[in-house]
């Protein structure tokens, strides 16, 4: 069955670390989605993909960046990781722009 | 002004009862329209997706949109303990994206 995967499940890094969270969908979507959620935050959009080589910026991007080398995997990379980072990531992909997201496991990531 | 709002709850109603969830949205070009369900500690859910005014059923779940209204509402019949989540709107819009509302904590007693 098609799938989208997340890893690490958790991470617990330093501030100033470069830390990079990968997600892999099997389902052959080409859009794909990086989103973190906070409690009073609900989801948040950090970047997404159109598909190979299109990275796009979201409404939360400052401190994160993504590259798209091919259409299953969209890795997500904290530069020098803050504490205001700590949070659940979630990435997700789509069959068309507007067609159901399907989200992965998420991510549990602690800046300390 | 948010762009969409949805009463964060928690939104309680006994076992057998209608949930009544809504979600108010600011985007007047706003698409498509989404509920998500989210248990605590996992991932978001699509349950369904409208894309016209009116209902659209789905088993027990009543999706209802009102374009002119800016609203789109998720009735759950015969709710059960095992809907107990948060509920998450969400509407697309080109050039916007995805966005997603707060959530409504839903807890069902039994």
């Amino acid at each position: 069955d098609a799938e989208i995967t997340q890893s690490p499940r958790h991470k617990i890094t330093e501030t100033g670390r470069q830390v990079t969270l990968a997600c892999h969908q099997t389902w052959n979507h080409n859009n794909m989605f990086w989103y973190r959620q906070d409690l009073g935050h609900g989801l948040r959009l950090i970047h997404y993909s159109y598909g190979v080589h299109d990275t796009n910026k979201g409404e939360v991007s400052d401190g994160y960046s993504v590259s798209r080398s091919n259409t299953e995997d969209l890795p997500l990379t904290l530069e020098s990781a803050a504490s205001s980072q700590t949070s659940v990531y979630f990435c997700a992909s789509s069959d068309g722009a507007q067609e159901t997201q399907y989200f992965g496991p998420g991510t549990r990531l602690l800046v300390l | 002004q948010k762009e969409v709002e949805q009463n964060s709850g928690p939104l309680s109603v006994p076992e057998g009862a209608i949930a009544s969830l809504n979600c108010t949205y600011s985007d007047r070009g706003s698409q498509s329209f989404f509920w998500y369900r989210q248990y605590s500690g996992k991932s978001p859910e699509l349950i369904m997706s409208i894309y016209s005014n009116g209902d659209k059923e789905d088993g027990r779940f009543t999706a209802q949109l009102n374009k002119a209204s800016q609203y789109v509402s998720l009735l759950i019949r015969d709710s059960q303990p095992s809907d107990s989540a948060t509920y998450l709107c969400a509407f697309f819009n080109y050039g916007q994206n995805f966005v997603f509302g707060p959530g409504t904590r839903l807890s069902v007693l039994p």
